[in-house]
Order: C-alpha cells, then sequence, then structure tokens
C-alpha cells in the first residue's frame, strides 16, 4: 500500500522559494506519476503539475509553468515541488498525490505561509 | 480549458437521507478520466469513484457515480454522519492536466 510522507510546514517571505518534498513508502515508485495539488484557506483544489519519475517527463499548469519545477528522486522515492517568486497568494496547503490518471493516494500536505 | 460547476453549492440533509450532487462540465469529457473526491477538513481529499462510476478501493456502496458526456452525478444513499464533508468533482486532460469543481458542501440539516 502506498503511502506518501511530506515535509514539514514552511512560512516563507514574499519573492523567496520554496521546496516541498513529498516521499513514497510501500510500493514502487517508477509505475505511476506524482501530482502536486494545491488548495488556498478556503477555496477549492487547484492543480499545480506532474512528474512521471520513471520518464522523467513533466507537464505544468498553465498559470504556475514559470514558477513551477517538478522533480523527482528514484533513488529515495521522493518528488519535490520547487515553487518561485513567492507571493502571499501562494499561501495554501500543499498536497502530493499518486496519479494514475486519477489521484488516488494522497499525502498528508504542507502548509505554506507566505508573509513578510 | 474544461470549466467544472458543481451544483448545488450547498446541500443540506439529515442523516438516512440520500444525497444527490451534480457536476457539468463546459464540453464532453471522457467518463474514464472523470472522478470525484471527499475532502473533511483539515484532511486531504480521498478518491471516490473514478472513471465516472467505479468505486475507489474501501468506499462503501452507498456512494455510487453516474453520467458522460458533460453531466455527472454523484449519489450517496442512507447518509452517515461521516459522510457531511465538501465533495469534488475533478476531468483529466492531457492539456491543461487536471481540473476541479469549485465542490458542494454537504452539510447537516
Amino acid at each position: 500500500q502506498v503511502q506518501l510522507v511530506q515535509s514539514g510546514a514552511e512560512v516563507k517571505k514574499p519573492g523567496s522559494s520554496v521546496k516541498v518534498s513529498c516521499k513514497a513508502s510501500g510500493g514502487s515508485f517508477s509505475g505511476y506519476g506524482i501530482s502536486w495539488v494545491r488548495q488556498a484557506p478556503g477555496q477549492g483544489l487547484e492543480w499545480m503539475g506532474v512528474i512521471i519519475p520513471g520518464l522523467g517527463t513533466t507537464n505544468y499548469a498553465q498559470k504556475f509553468q514559470d514558477r513551477v519545477t517538478i522533480s523527482a528522486d528514484e533513488s529515495t522515492s521522493t518528488a519535490y515541488m520547487e515553487l518561485s517568486s513567492l507571493t502571499s497568494e501562494d499561501t495554501a496547503v500543499y498536497y502530493c498525490a499518486r496519479d494514475v490518471v486519477r489521484l488516488d493516494v494522497w499525502g498528508q500536505g504542507t502548509t505554506v505561509i507566505v508573509s513578510s | 480549458e474544461v470549466v467544472l460547476t458543481q451544483s448545488p453549492g450547498t446541500l443540506s440533509l439529515s442523516p438516512g437521507e440520500r444525497a444527490t450532487l451534480s457536476c457539468r462540465t463546459s464540453q464532453s469529457v471522457s467518463s474514464y478520466y472523470f472522478a470525484w473526491y471527499q475532502q473533511k477538513p483539515g484532511q486531504a481529499p480521498r478518491l471516490l469513484i473514478y472513471g465516472a462510476s467505479n468505486r475507489a478501493t474501501g468506499i462503501p456502496d452507498r456512494f455510487s457515480g453516474s453520467g458522460s458526456g458533460t453531466d455527472f452525478t454523484l449519489t450517496i444513499n442512507r447518509l452517515e454522519p461521516e459522510d457531511f464533508a465538501v465533495y469534488y468533482c475533478q476531468q483529466y486532460n492531457s492539456s491543461p492536466g487536471y481540473t476541479f469543481g469549485q465542490g458542494t458542501r454537504l452539510e447537516v440539516k
């Protein structure tokens, strides 16, 4: 049974970057994708992008194309999401999820607060 | 980009009743790539239904999904106290990827 465990909460200054990790355990890391989804306070779900570690390919939502980098380290079964040029509007909970053309296993979420 | 519109925004029902949640898409989408999620406060979303009508692992059979094209429905029979939550529909397309509805809040009447 695959489980995804994310890194801890972050507080960042406007203009800086944040890198969130997502470690998979309990199954093969290369047989599926890892998507990243965020949720601003009191708001809905917003997909940011996906990586397929076994292929090394990524696909980003157009909104985040210029600011997000999703990567993966197969040796540690860990995926990463780095978001740059942070503003207060990036304050949100960031989730990773196993992507098998549906998001069937989710991490616990990482709170990122952007504040001066 | 495909827009998903959920209705109603809030649904007030009592335990034991049936809930019917709707999701309409701005253009026809493949049922294979359509899903429903449940989210409770402070928790990550949970996959309920995939492929428009297939229950995910461990999901009780009181949850069912139906629909095709532009109209999809999530039905919850005999509401249990733990079913009161926010529900999101979702579709996948290679570009721009996943899009979600705005959510329906199912609350206790």
